[in-house]
């Protein structure tokens, strides 16, 4: 059967600290990444993009770094703020122009402790 | 701004019934897909559709089946369920230019098989 109610990491910070959140990808081929953000009760929402031409991509607040030698993503929120907290998730894709297939991480969850 | 929506929040059917999840998009966007997202497992894509009567198969398809007779409605559907298939299952949509940045995912339907 399927392994379901596996834990998800749980990552826990202060209001106003700065949160990293990890991710570890495995095809090599991957030239595409995604952060998504997921509140409780809601579908996943869009928060940054980046391409592997890239290795670091700023948008407001957060920050993606892209390391490729060793497949690893990370997602930096600056002063994190109680409405931060959620399940993010990390999805990759080998070629956005013709695949449709996003693969996703497992999640990490973020709760902020105000 | 209802975007991406859902047909019910919470569903509970008995095993070897048959299960209707429905979607509606009210965006115009070419490409549908059907995931399910059990913890620790991420989003796991069931079927994608890029067109009206086309469907192509994600990585589980396995016991399911859809159906996108209309371009805004997407169906998922269980033909006998099962417990393995208790889950949440998240509908989403994109258009075929616009990129992953504007792929919008529905609330979601939290599924109980007894």
């Amino acid at each position: 059967g399927e392994s379901v109610g596996l834990h998800l990491p749980t990552l826990s910070v202060q209001e106003g600290d700065n949160s990293i959140i990890n991710c570890a990808y495995s095809n090599s081929a991957s030239d595409y990444f995604i952060w998504y953000k997921q509140e409780s009760g809601k579908g996943p929402q869009f928060i940054i993009d980046i391409r592997s031409n890239m290795d670091k991509r700023q948008g407001q607040r957060v920050t993606v770094l892209l390391n490729k030698t060793v497949k690893h993503l990370s997602l930096q929120i600056a002063a994190t703020q109680p409405g931060d907290s959620a399940v993010y998730f990390c999805a990759e894709t080998p070629a956005p122009e013709y695949g449709n297939k996003l693969v996703f991480g497992a999640g990490t969850i973020l709760r902020v402790k105000s | 701004d209802v975007k991406v929506t859902q047909s019910s929040r919470y569903l509970v059917k008995r095993t070897g019934e048959k299960v209707f999840l429905e979607c509606v998009q009210d965006m115009d966007h070419e490409n549908m897909f059907w995931y399910r997202q059990d913890p620790g497992l991420g989003l796991r894509l069931i079927y994608f559709s890029y067109d009206v009567k086309m469907k192509e198969k994600g990585d589980i398809p396995e016991g399911y089946s859809v159906s996108r007779e209309k371009k805004e409605r997407f169906s998922l559907i269980l033909e006998s369920a099962s417990t393995n298939q208790t889950s949440m299952y998240l509908c989403a949509s994109r258009g075929e230019t616009s990129g992953y940045r504007t792929q919008y995912f529905g609330p979601g339907t939290r599924l109980t098989v007894l």
